[in-house]
């Protein structure tokens, strides 16, 4: 069964360091999205992607944030100047359609295993 | 905004036993779609079941089922002959245009 990959499992960095957290979304969808959950509390949306351009973004998702799809196959989220606040997991999610009234199974979201990121 | 409780942080229930978690939300749209993940300790999510809010009937996968109650905006989810590898966290969801909003979630603990 086809699934959302991400990599690297567990991130460590340094306060005021650049992250990219990768993320191999299912190979036929067309919507992309980040996710974190910071220890204990819920998951927060961060960003959805569509045809090479944000389509939403919550509060969260900051100057200090980007994403970008740099080939047919990747979905990335950078951190410009990760804080000690920026550790959580963060989930990369994909789906065939994005539109909730779509119907059917293609407003699904189909998450990865996440990235756990570490800010020391 | 939208908004998603889940009153109670944790449940508990014996193996085979039926248990049902809590989920209220609001939304100000009327094309919305309602969802159970699952968060085992992988802390992979995992879809559970879904409901389509313009379908009155309740969603059904198995063991596990849904009672959706459109008026009340209450969507709670019962986990029939529960198992052991039922045990995780379970997320309420609500979906419109692009974004999943959660509720904070229900530790489920299931005793053997």
């Amino acid at each position: 069964e086809p699934e959302v990959t991400q990599t690297p499992s567990h991130q460590v960095t340094q306060m005021g360091q650049e992250v990219i957290l990768r993320c191999v979304p299912i190979s036929n969808h067309l919507y992309f999205y980040w996710y974190r959950q910071i220890l204990g509390q819920k998951v927060e949306f961060l960003v959805s992607f569509y045809n090479n351009e944000i389509s939403e973004k919550s509060e969260i998702f900051d100057d200090q944030f980007s994403v970008e799809r740099p080939d047919g196959s990747n979905f990335t989220l950078k951190i410009r100047s990760t804080k000690l606040e920026d550790s959580a997991m963060y989930f990369c999610a994909s789906s065939p359609r994005g539109q909730a009234f779509f119907g059917g199974v293609g407003n699904i979201q189909y998450f990865g295993a996440g990235t756990r990121l570490s800010v020391l | 905004a939208q908004t998603v409780t889940q009153s109670q942080p944790e449940m508990s229930v014996q193996e085979a036993e039926t248990v049902t978690l809590s989920c209220t939300y609001d939304t100000s749209e009327s094309d919305y779609y309602l969802f159970w993940y699952k968060q085992p300790p992988s802390r992979q999510m995992i879809l559970v079941i879904r409901q389509e809010a313009y379908k009155q009937q309740n969603a059904t996968e198995n063991r596990f089922s849904v009672n959706f109650q459109k008026a009340a905006k209450s969507f709670s989810l019962k986990i029939s002959d529960s198992q052991l590898g039922d045990a995780a966290m379970y997320f309420c969801a609500c979906r419109s245009n692009y974004k999943l909003t959660f509720g904070k979630g229900t530790l489920l603990t299931v005793n053997p």
